[in-house]
Parts: C-alpha cells; sequence; structure tokens
C-alpha cells in the first residue's frame, strides 16, 4: 500500500505486506530528517533518519528514501506486523543559520494493520 | 536505561489557573525541546534549550507561556492564566550533543485540558 501523508492520512495494509509511507517536505534547504512512530498515548518513537547527502538508508525491516530533486521522503515497512499500528510522522530540520535543530512535523499518516 | 519522563501524566486545569509541566531528560543530553501536539496533529515547537540557556523561544504562542532549565537538566514549562485553547499534549524531548542534526529522544507528555 502507498500513501501521501497530507492527502491520505489512513493506510491499511494486510499484515505481512510491506508498508510505504510518503511525505512532502517544506523547505529545500532542510538537510535532516527522521522518522517517528507514535502510539497512542505514547511520545514518538525515533525510527530512521537521514541527512540530505544520502538518497537511501535502511535500518531494521525499515528503509528511508530521500528525493531531494521534488523534497519527496518515503519510509517503506517490510512485512509489516500488527505492532506497526500507529502514527507516522515525518520531521525536518537543519535549514537557517539560526537553526537550533527544532523539528518541523508533517501532519502524520495513520497505519493500520489489519491481520 | 531511562528514558525521557514528564510529569504530570495528565492534567486538567480550570481556565485562568496557572499550571507547571516537568520534563526530566536523559541524563547528561545537553539539548532540551517542548512541544506542543494538538489532538490529530504533529508536534509543534515551543522553546529549546542548550544546558540551562534558553536559545529559542520563538515558538511559545503567548507571553502566558514561560520555561526555565536552570541547572541545565530538569525543565519546567509554566503556563499562566490557562485559556481553552490551550488544551494539547505538552511533549518534552532531548537529544545527546545539541548538534542541529541529530536525533531527539520524547517523553511521553502531559495531557493538558482546560475547562
Amino acid at each position: 500500500g502507498e500513501s501521501v501523508g497530507l492527502h491520505l492520512p489512513t493506510l491499511s495494509v494486510q499484515e505481512g505486506d510491506n508498508s510505504i509511507i510518503n511525505c512532502a517536505y517544506s523547505n529545500s534547504a532542510s538537510d535532516y530528517f527522521i522518522w517517528y512512530k507514535q502510539e497512542s498515548g505514547k511520545g514518538p518513537q525515533f525510527i530512521i533518519d537521514i541527512r540530505s547527502n544520502m538518497d537511501k538508508r535502511q535500518g531494521q525491516r525499515v528503509t528511508v528514501l530521500l528525493n531531494k530533486t521534488v523534497k519527496h521522503l518515503s519510509l517503506q515497512i517490510a512485512a509489516t506486523q500488527p505492532g506497526d499500528s500507529a502514527v507516522y510522522f515525518c520531521a525536518e530540520t537543519g535549514f537557517g543559520s539560526g537553526n537550533t535543530g527544532k523539528l518541523i512535523f508533517g501532519q502524520g499518516t495513520t497505519l493500520q494493520v489489519k491481520p | 536505561g531511562a528514558g525521557v519522563s514528564q510529569s504530570p501524566r495528565y492534567k486538567v486545569a480550570k481556565r485562568g489557573q496557572d499550571v507547571a509541566l516537568r520534563c526530566d531528560p536523559i541524563s547528561g543530553h545537553v539539548s532540551l525541546f517542548w512541544y506542543q501536539q494538538a489532538l490529530g496533529q504533529g508536534p509543534e515547537f515551543l522553546t529549546y534549550f542548550q544546558n540551562e540557556a534558553q536559545l529559542d523561544k520563538s515558538g511559545l504562542p503567548s507571553d502566558r507561556f514561560f520555561a526555565e532549565r536552570p541547572e541545565g537538566s530538569v525543565s519546567t514549562l509554566k503556563i499562566q492564566r490557562t485559556q481553552q485553547e490551550d488544551s494539547a499534549v505538552y511533549l518534552c524531548a532531548s537529544s545527546l550533543r545539541g548538534d542541529k542534526r541529530e536525533k531527539q529522544f520524547f517523553g511521553p507528555g502531559t495531557r493538558l485540558t482546560v475547562l
């Protein structure tokens, strides 16, 4: 399944399938990006990050792809599990001489995993 | 190991009351951030500390909001004369070195409800 975070805020996938969550970021000068997972009643949990000098980074079952040309970020989750059900946020930072590292978050995409 | 902790987890205040929200960052972390998360939205930046210095308070919505971190560890976010629009989850995050391109670790948040 595939989702554009800002326009399709809920993604429903079958357990075992791969999930792709998309995010369009706002500032072409951003040079650091993070994906967070947030479960109900909890704070955001770090998943994976990527710097702008990379196009792809892999973690355990997750891959982040960065396309700077179109300012697009995606999170791929392999073999999606029920425990992956949550809201996923992309965040950007690193732009501007006065930047202090504050994160700018996207709207978020809800991932629902059907057993 | 201990993560970021926040207290109280839930706070109900009557309109006009003052509230104080506490954040205990991960021990040794230089940077501390406060974010506000409205229902169904991504977190929004409020303020940033590097050790005890408040280097960015550009996100504080009004002069009713005040934050401090006097000894460079625990931080308190104070909201004076609370209004209904202050109802939100207040998240605290910390990062190790103060690098602008560094993952932030979030606490569970304090859910503030103003009646």
